[in-house]
Parts: structure tokens; C-alpha cells; sequence
């Protein structure tokens, strides 16, 4: 049974340029998140959807950061352009979210550690 | 703000003993709470959880205890072994499918 899938696994850019990460959740679940994990500030939600559906994207730092979910296998996170301060690793999760169901299970990808030269 | 704290970094421990992470949250409209494990390289995985209407909960090696009167949870693992070194964080949701995560604390588990 495969588990959240992210690609690349590894990046290594240089600032200014375009950098899209990529997800596929788990097959039936109905959530996915975004995180950002940095010494600093620990696991950060960037943006999360609902049944493909943007809820919540306070936690994306600035417009050069975008997310779509264009149907319920696939996302992307997107960063133009990019900077140095944006190296990190990101990770996706998915979840099932629905009456009768433990809704606050996520489970995680393996992560795609970013860095910007 | 940070609403889910992990006081300590790092928590070093012998194998065989036990081994206690501590958690702290500051809103109280918290109703579920999780920790899951992290290995470098790996994603979060997901350990163990309690609801608030619960004060403990307990699978095999792993005890989550939850104080909400103190706003406090625990992980205690008995006996700690050598693969439990990792990284665990704590995390709560009020509800809905969104978690607030805290900063993680690095266990070490001496052979």
C-alpha cells in the first residue's frame, strides 16, 4: 500500500528561479497539507485542502508561494522566485477527514529538502 | 505564538529505562492530541494519540497521559531501546483536521 509519494526528493536551485514541489496523498483520503520544516520554527503548515479545495493558507510565508490541488491524487507547491531563506525541507501529508472517522490522523510523505543557492 | 511547546530539545536516556516527553499547550479549545516519531530523512510518523476525554492511553511500549487541568501531556516509553532515537513531536487540533505541531524534542537512547 503505497504512502504519501513527494518529487523530487532532493532540490538544489539558484535564487530567482521557479521551484515546484509535488504530491500525491494517499488514495482515498480526502485532505492534504503542506509543512515546511526548519530549525528554527520546528513544522509549519503552510496550506491545507479540503476535497481539493484551499481551507486554510495563512501559514504561506508570501505571494511567491502558491498551491493547487487540481483533483484528489496530485499538488503541487510552488515557489517564484526563489530565495536562499526559503531552504528547508517540505513535507506533505495526507489524511481521511469525515464524520466517523479519526480526522486528525496525517500521514507524511518522505519530504523534499530544498535548498537555494 | 507558539500553542504547542516542547521545552526540551533533546532528552538523552539509557536503554532500558524510561524515557519521558513532555508537551504543553496554551489553547485550551484543544480536543485531540498526537505524537508521532521522526528519523532523519523521513517523514513524521504517526506514534500514538489521545482525545481530551481521555487521561491516558497506552500501546505496548508507549503511554500518552494527558492533564488538562495543567494544559499538559506526556509520552512515556518503557523501556526505551535504541531505535526509539528520534525526533518526536507533539501536536493538537481543535476539532477540525488541522494540527498545531510543536518544535520536537531529539531523544537519544544509549546502548
Amino acid at each position: 500500500d503505497a504512502g504519501v509519494i513527494q518529487s523530487p526528493r532532493h532540490e538544489v536551485t539558484e535564487m530567482g528561479q521557479e521551484v515546484t514541489l509535488r504530491c500525491k496523498p494517499i488514495s482515498g483520503h480526502n485532505s492534504l497539507f503542506w509543512y515546511r520544516q526548519t530549525m528554527m520554527r520546528g513544522l509549519e503548515l503552510l496550506i491545507y485542502f479540503n476535497n481539493n479545495v484551499p481551507i486554510d493558507d495563512s501559514g504561506m510565508p508570501e505571494d511567491r508561494f502558491s498551491a493547487k490541488m487540481p483533483n484528489a491524487s496530485f499538488s503541487t507547491l510552488k515557489i517564484q522566485p526563489s530565495e536562499p531563506r526559503d531552504s528547508a525541507v517540505y513535507f506533505c501529508a495526507s489524511s481521511l477527514w469525515g464524520a466517523g472517522v479519526n480526522t486528525d490522523t496525517q500521514y507524511f510523505g518522505p519530504g523534499t529538502r530544498l535548498t537555494v543557492l | 505564538d507558539q500553542q504547542v511547546k516542547q521545552n526540551s530539545p533533546s532528552l538523552s536516556v539509557q536503554e532500558g529505562r524510561i524515557s519521558i516527553l513532555n508537551c504543553d499547550y496554551t489553547n485550551s479549545m484543544f480536543d485531540y492530541f498526537l505524537w508521532y516519531k521522526k528519523y532523519p530523512a523521513e517523514g513524521p510518523t504517526f506514534l500514538i494519540s489521545i482525545s481530551s476525554i481521555k487521561d491516558k492511553n497506552e500501546d505496548g511500549r508507549f503511554t500518552v497521559f494527558l492533564n488538562k487541568s495543567a494544559k499538559h501531556l506526556s509520552l512515556h516509553i518503557v523501556p526505551s531501546q535504541p531505535g526509539d532515537s528520534a525526533v518526536y513531536f507533539c501536536a493538537a487540533s481543535e476539532g477540525g483536521n488541522k494540527l498545531v505541531f510543536g518544535a520536537g524534542t531529539i531523544l537519544r537512547v544509549k546502548s
